[in-house]
């Protein structure tokens, strides 16, 4: 099947600790993109990354980096950096570029809850 | 400065009946918009888009309209149906990036 995979689907994480929530995709798309949700709230633009070995940074990427060595893959480091990381994350990818190549629909995952004990 | 607002937090209505479900922008550069539905602890689903050269699309029971000239987009559901309750999301597509809203809770009552 193809799809968007995310693990940990939950994660517990002590404050200043660094952890690194992973995205594969088999999808062949070529961009990819971290999001953030808090409850009642939107989704909000980490990262994102249009090809391999690129990317750029979102609306609130203060505390997080991310890496593209392979098409498939685009993980997200949450560090120490980070204030107020307790969250719902979610990795999506697209085709192309959103509104660059096509309507931009993006593909999620199903999420990773990071709590900060 | 949220550049795109869905208004309603909540939204009932009964099986058979509209849902409509409302969005507005303040980026007259957007060049597509979209709806996703999200069910809890999941990822959002594509929905529906509309380009913002176009004012209507339609797909089944969902159509979407877009008011450029009032910064306004709307997603009717006819009929509406109880396994279309969920959270929906519109989102703002420009330059590589989409912006979401903070998602509208629609509750389809039988």
């Amino acid at each position: 099947d193809g799809g968007i995979t995310q693990s940990p689907k939950y994660l517990f994480r002590k404050e200043g600790q660094n952890v690194t929530l992973s995205c594969e995709q088999n999808l062949n798309h070529d961009a990819m993109y971290w999001y953030r949700q808090d409850p009642g709230q939107g989704l909000r633009l980490i990262y994102y990354s249009q090809i391999v070995n690129d990317f750029q940074k979102g609306d609130i990427a203060e505390g997080y980096s991310v890496s593209r060595e392979k098409k498939e893959s685009f993980p997200l480091t949450v560090t120490s950096a980070q204030k107020n990381p307790t969250a719902f994350y979610l990795c999506a990818s697209s085709i192309g570029l959103a509104g660059v190549s096509g309507t931009g629909e993006l593909f999620f995952g199903e999420g990773s809850r990071l709590t900060v004990l | 400065d949220q550049q795109v607002k869905q208004n309603s937090p909540s939204l009932s209505v009964q099986e058979g009946r509209i849902s409509i479900l409302n969005c507005d922008y303040t980026n007259s550069m957007f060049d597509y918009f979209l709806w996703y539905k999200k069910y809890p602890a999941e990822g959002p689903t594509f929905l529906i888009s509309i380009s913002s050269i176009k004012d209507k699309n339609e797909d089944g029971r969902f159509t979407v309209f877009l008011n450029k000239s009032a910064k306004h987009l709307s997603l009717h559901i006819v009929p509406s149906q109880p396994g279309d309750s969920a959270v929906y999301f519109c989102a703002a597509v420009n330059a590589g990036k989409s912006t979401f809203g903070d998602g509208t809770t629609l509750t389809v009552k039988p």
